[in-house]
Parts: structure tokens; C-alpha cells; sequence
């Protein structure tokens, strides 16, 4: 059964740029016609989707976000990373990393991590 | 932002039947793709409740179900439960621009 795990730091300071990695274990990242995906919540508020990564290199990113995000993958490490730059106090969110069937429905999900943004 | 709207809130005693609404547009719900549902609870991630607007993962009871018609979705919990308070989101796919996942607004569903 696969399943995800986010990592990097939880706190970051404005204008920085925001690093995590999604680490994937249970199966192959390159198996399967499926697209590893970027969510966050802002406390108390709902999902977001920031973008997503074919196991190709093929990326989509959120209109609104697009400016500031790169996804990448590393296959040979099972792993998808997201970098967010410029990033504010509007960019505090527990980030979840989750595998997308197509342009459907998402799962599963990691557990989330919580990055904070402030000085 | 959120383009799919949910009531924010839902309540029902034990036992009792509630329904959470979803509405879309032409460019998501109402262009023919999906919708699908996640429960969240309380300081958990969100986990598939119902895919392909009403099919139920295994493991998921049967009294959570969905429906889809035109530019919008339900989720209808029957035999609600104390363990089912919890945060209810629908999401689809939005063909507009470049073409993006988008997530309804949210629902917490109070059992009284």
C-alpha cells in the first residue's frame, strides 16, 4: 500500500523560499499513470491545490500560485519536491503531498506538515 | 480559492439524515468532470470518502453516498454517527486557464 510523507523545515522567514520533499514508499513513483500532487490549508481554512508532476518531468501549477512554484521529481529516491518562493505570512499552511489519479480524485494523502512563515 | 461552494455548516442528531451540497459551474461540475469527497477529522489529513462523484472506496460504509446533476453534487450522510463530526470537502477538475484541481469550500457536519 502506498503511502506519503512530507518533510523540510517548518518554519521559514518572509521572502524566503519554502522547501519540502515528498518522500514515497510502498511503490514505485514511476509506476502507474498517476500525478503527485501539492495541497495546503491554512489553519482553520480549506485545500488549495498548488500543482502537480507527471513522473515524465510534466508539471501544472495553479494559476494563482504558478508564478512562485516548482515541482520537481526525483525518481531514483522515490521522492517529489516543492519549492515556493517569495513566500509571506499568507503562505502559513500545513502542506500535504498526495498522488493524483488523473485529473480525478486524490489518494492517498500524507500526513501534512505545518510550515510557518515569519521572522 | 475556493470555486466549489458548501454550506459551511450541517448539523443532525444520531441516526438522523444530512446532506451536504456542492455547487460548481460550467467550466468544472457542469463541463461532465467528477466530483469527489473527502472526510477530515479533527487534526488528520483528508482521506477519499466517495470517487467518481458515487463510488465508495473499500472500507468506506455504505451510508456515506453521492450524486451529481448538472452543475452540482450532494453528499448525503444516513444513520449519522457521533464518529462522523468531522470536515467534509467535495473537488473537481476546472478546464478554465491552464485547467486546475479545485476544492469546495468546506462543511462541518455537527452531530448534535
Amino acid at each position: 500500500q502506498v503511502q506519503l510523507q512530507e518533510s523540510g523545515p517548518g518554519l521559514v522567514k518572509p521572502s524566503q523560499t519554502l522547501s519540502l520533499t515528498c518522500t514515497v514508499s510502498g511503490g514505485s513513483i514511476s509506476s502507474g499513470s498517476y500525478y503527485w500532487s501539492w495541497i495546503r490549508q491554512p489553519a482553520g481554512k480549506g485545500l488549495e491545490w498548488i500543482g502537480r508532476i507527471y513522473t515524465s518531468g510534466s508539471t501544472n501549477y495553479n494559476p494563482s500560485l504558478k508564478s512562485r512554484v516548482t515541482i520537481s521529481v526525483d525518481t531514483s529516491k522515490n521522492q517529489f519536491s516543492l519549492k515556493l518562493s517569495s513566500v509571506t505570512a499568507a503562505d502559513t499552511a500545513v502542506y500535504y503531498c498526495a498522488r493524483a489519479v488523473g485529473i480525478r480524485w486524490f489518494d492517498p494523502w500524507g500526513q501534512g506538515t505545518l510550515v510557518t512563515v515569519s521572522s | 480559492q475556493s470555486v466549489l461552494t458548501q454550506p459551511p455548516s450541517v448539523s443532525g442528531a444520531p441516526g438522523q439524515r444530512v446532506t451536504i451540497s456542492c455547487t460548481g459551474s460550467s467550466s468544472n461540475i457542469g463541463a461532465g468532470y467528477d466530483v469527489h469527497w473527502y472526510q477530515q477529522l479533527p487534526g488528520t489529513a483528508p482521506k477519499l470518502l466517495i470517487y467518481g462523484n458515487s463510488n465508495r472506496p473499500s472500507g468506506v460504509p455504505d451510508r456515506f453516498s453521492g450524486s451529481k446533476s448538472g452543475t452540482s453534487a450532494s453528499l448525503a450522510i444516513t444513520g449519522l454517527q457521533a464518529e462522523d463530526e468531522a470536515d467534509y470537502y467535495c473537488q473537481s477538475y476546472d478546464s478554465s486557464l491552464s485547467g486546475y484541481y479545485v476544492f469546495g469550500t468546506g462543511t462541518k457536519v455537527t452531530v448534535l
